[in-house]
């Protein structure tokens, strides 16, 4: 399954939102109706972090100015005010089936 | 809180095999609601998944490095490990091992959810 994330670069203001989208070349809706969608963030010289995952459940201790949202093949996760730690590269990632495959990645960058 | 760490060289030469191990605590490897899962990172590359392993022995690898690659379970010191032989450049990369969720008696991933620091092994003569 590939995995494409847009845009792969986001310049943001601090206080100001943002929102990358990520697209599925098939369908990660299973019988279950649950969307095996996940986002990471991999803050500078850091491992990735869990941010969302079933598409749209906040991991602990996420604050809840992220949100992930979609289904099947569209899935957006938005930062509803950015703020300085948030700089750093998100990606998506399906977790439907092997082989496990990421996005590209999405540099977010304070401007 | 489960923690993994990545042990091994950091520099191999071409056509030798790299060897990684990853001790885990906090649960154990014989825990059915979790893969452990090895992934890395070419340098200022994405993501890639190269396969993990389940308490049962069962094992899933990339079919970009089927060929290359073996991943193991250690019960006795609740560790797993990671070979990749035939090196080339393109396999420098930061290798992380991490724990993968899981739910169901098919256990349907969910998540990677803890992640070692990373190791950065380089190949090179």
């Amino acid at each position: 399954i590939v995995m494409t994330q847009s845009p792969l670069s986001l310049p943001v203001t601090p206080g100001e939102p943002a929102s990358i989208s990520c697209r599925s070349s098939q369908s990660l809706l299973d019988s279950n109706l649950n969307n095996y969608l996940v986002w990471y963030l991999q803050k500078p010289g850091q491992s990735p972090q869990l941010l969302i995952y079933l598409g749209s459940n906040r991991a602990a201790g996420v604050p809840d100015r992220f949100s992930g949202s979609g289904s099947g093949t569209d899935f957006t996760l938005k930062i509803s005010r950015v703020e300085a730690e948030d700089v750093g590269v998100y990606y998506c990632m399906q977790a439907l089936q092997t082989p496990i495959t990421f996005g590209q990645g999405t540099r977010l960058d304070i401007k | 809180q489960v923690q993994l760490q990545e042990s091994g060289p950091g520099l191999v030469k071409p056509s030798e095999t790299l060897s990684l191990t990853c001790p885990v605590s906090g649960a154990s490897v014989s825990s059915r609601n979790y893969y452990w899962a090895w992934i890395r990172q070419p340098p200022g590359k994405g993501l890639e998944w190269i396969g993990y392993v389940y308490y049962n022995g069962n094992i899933n690898y990339n079919p970009s490095l089927t060929s290359r690659v073996t991943i193991s379970l250690d019960t006795s010191r609740n560790q797993f490990s990671l070979r990749l032989n035939s090196l080339t450049a393109a396999d420098t990369a930061v290798y992380y091992c991490a724990s993968g969720y899981c739910v169901g008696g098919g256990c349907q991933l969910y998540y990677f959810d803890f992640w070692g620091q990373g190791t950065l092994v380089t190949v090179s003569s």
